[in-house]
């Protein structure tokens, strides 16, 4: 079945750059997301792309789509300890119209 | 900006009660989810609703499982008889025509 795979943990120092990634197998993806989750909250949409484009940039952040080879990322520049969170990765199947979730990376952020 | 709310933030349970998780989404939005997250897994689809009808399920929603749209604003997910495996977190989403989904802050179900 379709899947999305993260890796669990990233630690970066405030000011450096961030790069999250995620792999997904689903060939018919139209959308692809990135939610934050801070702790004790919900899923806070950050930002889509669509499946026809390579990269989308949203002010610190941006992102890359490998539709080729299935694989997405979220870059996110200067980053500050206000973006230590659970990042999830989500495929929008295009059929069901159903998230397929990847298990979140925890960003931490080191002053 | 509009969001969905949802209601109780934590409900503790004994097994085998039945528990009933509210969710408000937002008002012109049309399709209505719910995922649930166990602790330390991926965030997984339960069911999604349309035109007051169940438009998919997953495994996981079995007859234990209902959901209901009562009086037009509400979205309830009721889960009859509870089991210790039921505990997870609780997300109710919605969307307009299509996506993006726009998540609540969830219920945190405790099955004791």
């Amino acid at each position: 079945g379709e899947d999305v795979e993260q890796s669990l943990f990233l630690s970066v120092r405030e000011g450096d750059s961030s790069v999250i990634n995620c792999t997904y197998t689903d060939s018919s993806s139209t959308y692809l997301y990135w939610y934050k989750q801070e702790p004790g909250a919900g899923l806070q949409l950050l930002t889509y792309i669509f499946s026809n484009m390579d990269m989308k940039q949203d002010q610190r952040l941006t992102v890359l789509l490998n539709k080729k080879d299935k694989h997405l990322s979220l870059r996110i520049a200067d980053t500050q300890t206000g973006d230590s969170a659970i990042y999830f990765c989500a495929d929008l199947n295009k059929g069901t119209y159903k998230y397929i979730f990847g298990t979140g990376t925890r960003l931490k952020v080191l002053a | 900006e509009p969001e969905v709310t949802q209601t109780p933030s934590h409900q503790v349970t004994q097994m085998g009660q039945e528990v009933i998780l509210r969710c408000v989404p937002i008002s012109n939005h049309l399709y209505f989810y719910w995922y649930r997250q166990i602790l330390g897994q991926k965030v997984e689809f339960l069911v999604s609703f349309y035109n007051n009808e169940i438009s998919e399920k997953s495994e996981i929603f079995d007859d234990q499982f209902s959901v209901e749209r009562p009086d037009g604003s509400n979205f309830t997910l009721k889960i009859r008889s509870t089991k210790l495996e039921d505990s997870a977190m609780y997300f109710c989403a919605s969307s307009e025509e299509g996506p993006p989904l726009h998540f609540g802050n969830g219920t945190r179900l405790t099955v004791t």
